[in-house]
């Protein structure tokens, strides 16, 4: 039972580099969706999707960008890294509808220097 | 707009006693869920309990209760007996559909310290 896979666990990153997190499903989930998890900020709704070729906007979307071209796959882009992106992220999937709980990735740490 | 607000950022209490960590929302819609999350020191996110807008009961689930309270948008955890393995922070979040987005966001946490 993979559940959701994300990579890479660690990354350390110059400021002004892209890069990309994956995060990968198989447990044919519509909803996907990519936090970061800063101390005393809790967890923070980036981008979110609810299926292939859909996604939103959630509470800070800004330097963040994501596509969704399969049900599985919900990648996380940076484009141009910054020092106030140094943080944990996790994606989660889950099925619609209100009742259905996320599973979450392991989470990514990520250090911006 | 949504808001989850947890107003403790930490809460100790003694093993075998309950504990209620607290949640409360905004939200203007009149269909939405809430989930309380676990995340030990390992940094797993674990599933607790949910409750939706409409259910008239509160859920339970083993030692954890949710005392929901719609007009004071509330949604308050309660553990029952702790256990030394309770220590972790904890998390309230609500789900809405507005849009069809299904959009989750979570509150702030309160990390809870079981004492021996």
């Amino acid at each position: 039972n993979a559940g959701v896979t994300q990579t890479p666990k660690f990354q350390v990153l110059k400021t002004g580099q892209s890069m990309t997190l994956q995060c990968a499903q198989d447990m044919n989930h519509e909803y996907m969706s990519w936090y970061r998890q800063d101390p005393g900020m809790g967890l923070r709704l980036i981008h979110y999707s609810v299926g292939a070729g859909i996604t939103d906007q959630g509470e800070v979307p800004n330097g963040y960008n994501v596509s969704r071209s399969t049900t599985e796959d919900f990648p996380l882009r940076l484009l141009s890294a910054a020092p106030s992106q140094t943080s944990v992220y996790f994606c989660a999937s889950s099925r619609t509808g209100f009742g259905q709980p996320q599973h979450f990735g392991d989470g990514t740490r990520l250090s911006i220097l | 707009a949504q808001k989850i607000t947890q107003t403790q950022p930490g809460m100790f209490v003694q093993e075998k006693e309950a504990v209620t960590l607290d949640c409360t929302y905004d939200t203007s819609d009149q269909s939405y869920g809430l989930f309380w999350y676990k995340q030990p020191s390992s940094g797993e996110m674990i599933f607790l309990i949910y409750q939706g807008s409409y259910d008239e009961q509160n859920a339970t689930e083993g030692r954890y209760s949710l005392n929901f309270q719609k007009a004071r948008k509330s949604a308050n955890l309660v553990i029952s007996a702790s256990q030394l393995g309770d220590s972790a922070m904890y998390f309230c979040a609500m789900r809405e559909a507005g849009g069809g987005g299904f959009k989750t966001i979570f509150g702030a946490g309160t990390r809870l310290f079981v004492k021996a």
